[in-house]
């Protein structure tokens, strides 16, 4: 069965710091995808990024940078000098290969970032 | 915009009763989920549907139904209301493979009362 662990339930820092939100997957498949999504305090969630089991190169956006590791099944996210906008929890998903079937989500991490 | 729509935004019930919550899907998606969010909770994973069929099924209660229709939209009909069933319902649509992110609705924030 695929799981999802996000560790961390609530992660409070100062604005400009930086902070990973770490998430740790289980799956017996050999190609899947990660997902990471937001859920500000608005409630909508907005999906941020994908990444493929066969692609472990670590990807920026912005101040979002995202490490993939298969030899530690982690998918960690990291936001560079946080902001104020970025308080809200965090979900990190893993979706199987056969029609989307799977989807499964972490818990969440709720990030408060204090001006 | 997801452009996922969901309707109503806000409903508000009496124990026992029962209520259907709508979602149209993005333009070309075929693949449709139906999330349950309690308050402070995570995503609690109810039902899949892929082009009119049900694809996968998680911990929907039996009192809990949905279905796909033709047109792709999809109803989630929740009846016997309990208090426990307040939360925020999320539809969600895919393209239906699996690398499909799925792309939210705003929610259905149901409060029984």
């Amino acid at each position: 069965a695929q799981k999802v662990t996000q560790a961390q339930t609530e992660i409070s820092v100062v604005e400009k710091e930086d902070v990973t939100l770490d998430c740790v997957y289980e799956t017996r498949d050999t190609t899947y995808y990660l997902f990471w999504y937001k859920q500000p305090p608005s409630g909508e969630l907005v999906f941020l990024i994908r990444r493929n089991s066969f692609d472990e190169q670590n990807e920026i956006s912005g101040r979002y940078s995202w490490n993939f590791q298969k030899s530690t099944s982690s998918f960690n996210f990291t936001i560079t000098a946080s902001q104020v906008v970025d308080s809200a929890v965090y979900f990190c998903a893993l979706s199987d290969h056969n029609y989307g079937q799977n989807f499964v989500f972490g818990p969440g991490t709720r990030l408060s970032v204090l001006p | 915009d997801s452009g996922v729509t969901q309707t109503p935004k806000h409903l508000i019930t009496a124990t026992g009763q029962r209520v259907t919550l709508r979602c149209s899907p993005r333009s070309g998606d075929l693949s449709v989920y139906w999330y349950q969010q309690s308050l402070d909770q995570g995503l609690q994973f109810l039902i899949q549907y892929y082009n009119g069929e049900e694809r996968a099924k998680g911990n929907i209660l039996e009192r809990f139904s949905a279905q796909q229709f033709p047109d792709l939209h999809s109803e989630l009909n929740l009846s016997s209301l309990e208090l426990g069933d307040s939360a925020l319902y999320f539809c969600a649509s895919s393209v239906g493979q699996g690398n499909s992110p799925l792309h939210f609705g705003n929610g259905t924030r149901l409060t029984v009362t």
